[in-house]
């Protein structure tokens, strides 16, 4: 099974800030890579998927990057409702792992 | 809207059985793989089953092969995990999740439903 680690596990930032999270796998999976946003009680919701496409609806001050083993999820400037628990994961192959998750919590 | 929405969930004693149902609206279920992706308390997300649009190819996680049986009803917008021979660390939020295109099983999850607790203990 393909491993996906992310960091930090958790990130204290304040309203406005520029925040990136970086989510690295045990191998190569080109640009098969996604990002949800789940807050607490609620199901998780698409952010990026195939590394940097926008799903419809998501702010532009999100934005996924990169290809290979590493990828990155950044947002701009961040907002109140963007405090969350972010998940990263690979759709290269079965099964579909996930990185741990990153809290993004307000300082 | 796409909606979907679980049921089912409850407490069950290890070994014992549960199926978990998945209503689908708002789009054309025959379309779509459905994936089962599940959350142990306050832990991560662990993928369990996908089928494909037709039913015809399912694929499980080693964890819950030869245990758990995913299965879909075009007719009825309905897709089902049969989960049996149930382990403590079955315990989760079980949700359902849309493939995000048509056709494909590629595991991107989009729209997820808000899930149904499972709790296995004696």
């Amino acid at each position: 099974d393909i491993q996906m680690t992310q960091s930090p596990s958790s990130l204290s930032a304040s309203v406005g800030d520029r925040v990136t999270i970086t989510c690295r796998a045990s191998q190569n999976i080109s640009r098969h890579l996604n990002w949800y946003q789940q807050k607490p009680g609620k199901a998780p919701k698409l952010l990026i998927y195939g590394a940097s496409s926008l799903q419809s609806g998501v702010p532009s001050r999100f934005s996924g990057s990169g290809s290979g083993a590493d990828c990155t999820l950044t947002i701009s400037s961040l907002q109140p409702e963007d405090f969350a628990t972010y998940f990263c994961q690979q759709s290269y192959s079965a099964p579909n792992t996930f990185g741990q998750g990153t809290k993004l919590e307000i300082k | 809207q796409v909606q979907l929405v679980e049921s089912g969930g409850g407490v069950v004693h290890p070994g014992r059985s549960l199926r978990l149902s998945c209503a689908a609206s708002g789009f054309t279920f025959s379309n779509y793989a459905m994936h089962w992706v599940r959350q142990a308390p306050g832990k991560g997300l662990e993928w369990v089953a996908v089928i494909s649009f037709d039913g015809s190819n399912k694929h499980y996680a080693d964890s819950v092969k030869g245990r758990f049986t995913i299965s879909r009803d075009n007719s009825k917008d309905t897709l089902y995990v049969q989960m049996s021979s149930l382990r403590p660390e079955d315990t989760a939020v079980y949700y359902c999740a849309r493939a995000r295109f048509r056709g494909t099983v590629a595991g991107i999850f989009d729209p997820w439903g808000q899930g149904t607790l499972v709790t296995v203990s004696s």
